[in-house]
């Protein structure tokens, strides 16, 4: 059974660095990519980036300078990490199994950029 | 970047009532679209894949049409439990895309 699990810190000071944990059960990460999406409260999705089986990645050229993907595929985690941190970051973030289609999700992270 | 645009942004309806939901890319996505059901505090569902094809578990009344740049999802007899947002997501060109949304009301 898939299952992606999000964890990581509710509140993030402006300015700092977020860091996002993606454990992954059901599924491995060497056949398997894994993409990272986020929602702002009360908006739509946004494509942020994916980590792919081979250990490439990609990222949304909107948010690329600041964002950082990367996983340890003995613990089956994916990480997100991004700098510079503003409000308009606060979001939820998702992590999902992406196969050209996303089709396994995480059940979501809430992260508010706050001083 | 590959624009997606859902109309309408809001649309009411009755149960039983057939539905058709729109999606349309600013270029040629070559039926490389995904269409999402997003209920309230929920991650988002993939209810269709690659234009026309139907995710497992989904319920039949579900299904997908379009090519090139317009595309819809239609949903034939209009259920309670139908009430959410609705995503369209190309997937052809980076970045992949999302469009802003449909929500489906109860009328």
């Amino acid at each position: 059974q898939v299952q992606l699990k999000e964890s990581g810190p509710g509140l993030v000071q402006p300015s700092q660095t977020l860091s996002l944990t993606c454990t992954v059960s059901g599924l491995s990460l060497t056949s398997n990519s894994v993409s990272w999406i986020r929602q702002p409260p009360g908006k739509g999705l946004e494509w942020m980036g994916v980590i792919w089986s081979n250990g490439g990645t990609d990222y949304n050229s909107a948010i690329k300078s600041r964002l950082s993907i990367s996983r340890d595929t003995s613990k089956s985690q994916v990480f997100l990490k991004m700098n510079s941190l503003q409000t308009e970051d606060t979001a939820m973030y998702f992590c999902a199994r992406n196969r050209g289609r996303l089709d396994y999700w995480g059940q979501g992270v809430m992260v508010t950029v706050s001083s | 970047d590959i624009q997606m645009t859902q109309s309408p942004s809001v649309l009411s309806a009755s149960v039983g009532d057939r539905v058709t939901l729109n999606c349309k890319a600013s270029q040629n996505i070559n039926k490389y679209l995904n269409w999402y059901q997003q209920k309230l505090g929920e991650a988002p569902k993939l209810l269709i894949y690659n234009t026309n094809n139907l995710q497992t578990g989904i319920p039949s009344r579900f299904s997908g049409s379009g090519s090139g740049t317009d595309y819809t999802l239609t949903i034939s007899s209009l259920q309670p439990e139908d009430v959410a947002t609705y995503f369209c997501f190309q997937h052809n060109s980076w970045p992949d895309t999302f469009g802003a949304g449909t929500k489906l009301e109860l009328k």
